[in-house]
């Protein structure tokens, strides 16, 4: 079946420091995937997303993610994280013509 | 141009009750699509629609779950006889229908069941 996965349930960094979220997937095709920005009340954002080229991908916010097929991987990353970047980070995975699957979120919190 | 917007914001309501939930897509949008996220877990499908074609309900959880889409505008997703682990934010999404295609989602209903 597939499945995303996002191992880190909480974390904690500086402002300034660096960031990099991990996702796993496990999908048999060639996959679509997102990450996803959820700030308290509000919806969701997407940052970025990837279809097909470039295995670097860049967002908005100054976010991009790497995408590994040996790895089964589509981690996000972040040069300096700023105080503003505190929210819900969802990785997704297209899953057919419709149904996006996400992992069960990433909670970052940052530190001043 | 207007995103996705989600009506009523916050909804309370008592165990055995029905309840409608509202979603506007974005104009031009032809696929609409419905999700769940309960507390401290990520998004669940429940419901696709695309265009004039049959919507995919297989993410439904319950028969006591429907939903209803009028052309490629507004849809409502109705639960009936609510249940306390119905108790989730609702989370509307649409998107151009083109593979493949990014999804814009609303703010959501959060559902409260007492």
């Amino acid at each position: 079946a597939q499945s995303v996965t996002q191992p880190d349930i909480h974390i904690t960094v500086s402002e300034g420091a660096s960031l990099e979220l991990r996702c796993n997937y496990s999908y048999g095709a060639t996959p679509y995937l997102f990450w996803y920005v959820q700030s308290p009340g509000q919806g969701l954002q997407l940052l970025l997303k990837y279809f097909s080229g470039d295995t670097l991908v860049q967002g908005i916010k100054g976010f991009e993610a790497e995408f590994k097929r040996s790895q089964s991987s589509f981690n996000l990353r972040k040069p300096s994280v700023h105080w503003s970047d505190a929210a819900e980070y969802f990785c997704a995975v297209l899953r057919g013509a419709s149904k996006l699957t996400f992992g069960t979120g990433t909670r970052l919190q940052v530190t001043l | 141009g207007a995103g996705v917007s989600q009506s009523p914001s916050n909804k309370v309501t008592e165990k055995g009750k029905d309840v409608e939930l509202r979603c506007d897509p974005i104009s031009g949008h032809t696929a609409l699509y419905w999700y769940r996220q309960r507390l401290g877990q990520g998004l669940e499908f429940l419901i696709y629609f695309q265009g004039n074609s049959a919507p995919d309900k297989s993410g439904l959880p319950s028969d006591r779950f429907s939903a209803e889409r009028t052309g490629e505008s507004v849809s409502t997703l109705t639960i009936q006889r609510t249940q306390q682990e119905d108790s989730a934010v609702y989370l509307c999404a649409s998107s151009l229908g083109l593979l493949p295609n990014e999804q814009f989602f609303g703010p959501g209903t959060r559902l409260t069941v007492l």
